[in-house]
């Protein structure tokens, strides 16, 4: 099982600042690596798939990048409805497995 | 606009069993995988269980393996998930998600709002 670490597990920023959220995996999962942002009492919503590639609708302050076991999602200017937690997940392999999440507070 | 709406969640006791059903509307049910996510109370995501755009070739946690079935009725654009042999563990959230592909293995675009599964007695 390929296990995804993301660090660190809560940050705490000022809106306007940019922010970014490592996700690390134990072996390589190429470019099959998604970001979702999860509100409380909400489901998840896809941020990013592909490593890189935004999902529709998603505003263009979120980026991804990395490759093989080191990803990285930012926020360039955090705005009040980005405080949420956010999730990396790998496609590549059997299991499919998710971090356990870092959480973005307002400072 | 997509829709997954799922049901069924509920009260069970240790060892009892519980059907989830996922209806889903806006896109061509059978030309994409499915998938069961669930997420404990203040807990991250675990993957449950995949099935495929056609409805072989199911895929399991072995959290859940021999215990819980997944399959899809592409007649009533429903996924389900037949939960057998609970457990305490297995309380959650059970998210139905929606594959960006027909692969059973790739990123979820879509989730239902969520059915509660609360396994005690």
């Amino acid at each position: 099982e390929i296990v995804m670490t993301q660090s660190p597990a809560t940050l705490s920023v000022s809106p306007g600042e940019r922010v970014t959220l490592s996700c690390r995996a134990s072996q390589s999962v190429s470019s099959n690596l998604a970001w979702y942002q999860q509100k409380p009492g909400q489901a998840p919503r896809l941020l990013i798939y592909g490593v890189s590639t935004g999902a529709t609708g998603i505003p263009a302050r979120f980026s991804g990048s990395g490759s093989g076991t080191e990803f990285t999602l930012t926020i360039s200017s955090l705005q009040s409805e980005d405080f949420a937690v956010y999730y990396c997940h790998q496609y590549n392999n059997w299991p499919i497995t998710f971090g356990q999440g870092t959480r973005l507070e307002i400072k | 606009e997509v829709q997954l709406l799922e049901s069924g969640g509920g009260l069970v006791q240790p060892g009892g069993s519980l059907r989830l059903s996922c209806a889903a509307s806006g896109f061509t049910f059978s030309s994409y995988a499915m998938s069961w996510v669930r997420q404990a109370p203040g807990k991250g995501l675990e993957w449950v269980s995949a099935i495929s755009g056609s409805g072989g070739s199911p895929y399991y946690a072995d959290s859940v393996k021999g215990r819980f079935t997944i399959s899809r009725d592409i007649s009533k654009n429903t996924l389900y998930l037949q939960m057998n042999s609970l457990r305490a563990e297995d309380t959650a959230v059970y998210y139905c998600a929606k594959s960006g592909s027909s692969r059973p293995i790739y990123y979820f675009d879509y989730w239902g709002q969520g059915t509660l599964v609360t396994v005690s007695s």
